[in-house]
């Protein structure tokens, strides 16, 4: 069965580097989404990708991150200057319908350590 | 805006009993779907269920099912059966036209012998 996968699957970091994590969205989905979930909190919408431009993002997705669909089957986050409060899970997930709000199916997860 | 309310942080349920999740939500959309994804501690988001908003038949998946009711805003899951495998924090989820997806808190549910 196809899926979502994500790497690394874990990534430390010092606080102020550049973070660039990966996603590979199942192959025939045309929407990608990118999720975050810090420690004990519930996930958060980040931005939402379609037909190679941003299609919504929320106040937290800030001049700090960026997404990008360089070839035909990844999808990354880039966060510049990482921030100790960047630390969280983040999700990617993907779905393919255009005309309704069809199932997202989400990867593993990179878990992200800000120090 | 839309929100989603889970009210129990935990619940806890024998193996073989049967035990519901509740959710309430709100949003201003008239077409949506509501969903519960399971996160186990692997921390992998799982579908478990979805349901139409213009769907009046509730969903079911197995040992899964939904109490879907449109007019109080309210989509609870119920587990028959449960299974140790059922451990792990339920969330119920909104989307609406936007089709970014709504969180609620989640409730964390064991699994005892």
């Amino acid at each position: 069965e196809p899926e979502v996968t994500q790497t690394p699957s874990h990534q430390v970091t010092q606080m102020g580097q550049e973070v660039i994590l990966r996603c590979v969205p199942i192959s025939n989905h045309l929407y990608f989404y990118w999720y975050r979930q810090i420690l004990g909190q519930k996930v958060e919408f980040l931005v939402s990708f379609y037909n190679n431009e941003i299609s919504e993002k929320s106040e937290i997705f800030d001049d700090q991150f960026s997404v990008e669909r360089p070839d035909g089957s990844n999808f990354t986050l880039k966060i510049r200057s990482t921030k100790l409060e960047d630390s969280a899970m983040y999700f990617c997930a993907s779905r393919w319908s255009t005309g309704t709000r069809e199932t997202q199916y989400f990867g593993p997860g990179t878990r992200l350590l800000v120090l | 805006a839309q929100t989603v309310t889970q009210s129990q942080p935990e619940m806890s349920v024998q193996e073989a009993e049967t035990v519901t999740l509740s959710c309430t939500y709100d949003t201003s959309e008239s077409d949506y779907y509501l969903f519960w994804y399971k996160q186990p501690p692997s921390r992998q988001m799982i579908l478990v269920i979805r349901q139409e908003a213009y769907k009046q038949q509730n969903a079911t998946e197995n040992r899964f099912s939904v109490n879907f009711q449109k007019a109080a805003k309210s989509f609870s899951l119920k587990i028959s059966d449960s299974q140790l495998g059922d451990a792990a924090m339920y969330f119920c989820v909104l989307t609406g036209t936007a089709s970014k997806l709504t969180f609620g808190t989640g409730t964390r549910l064991q699994v005892t012998l």
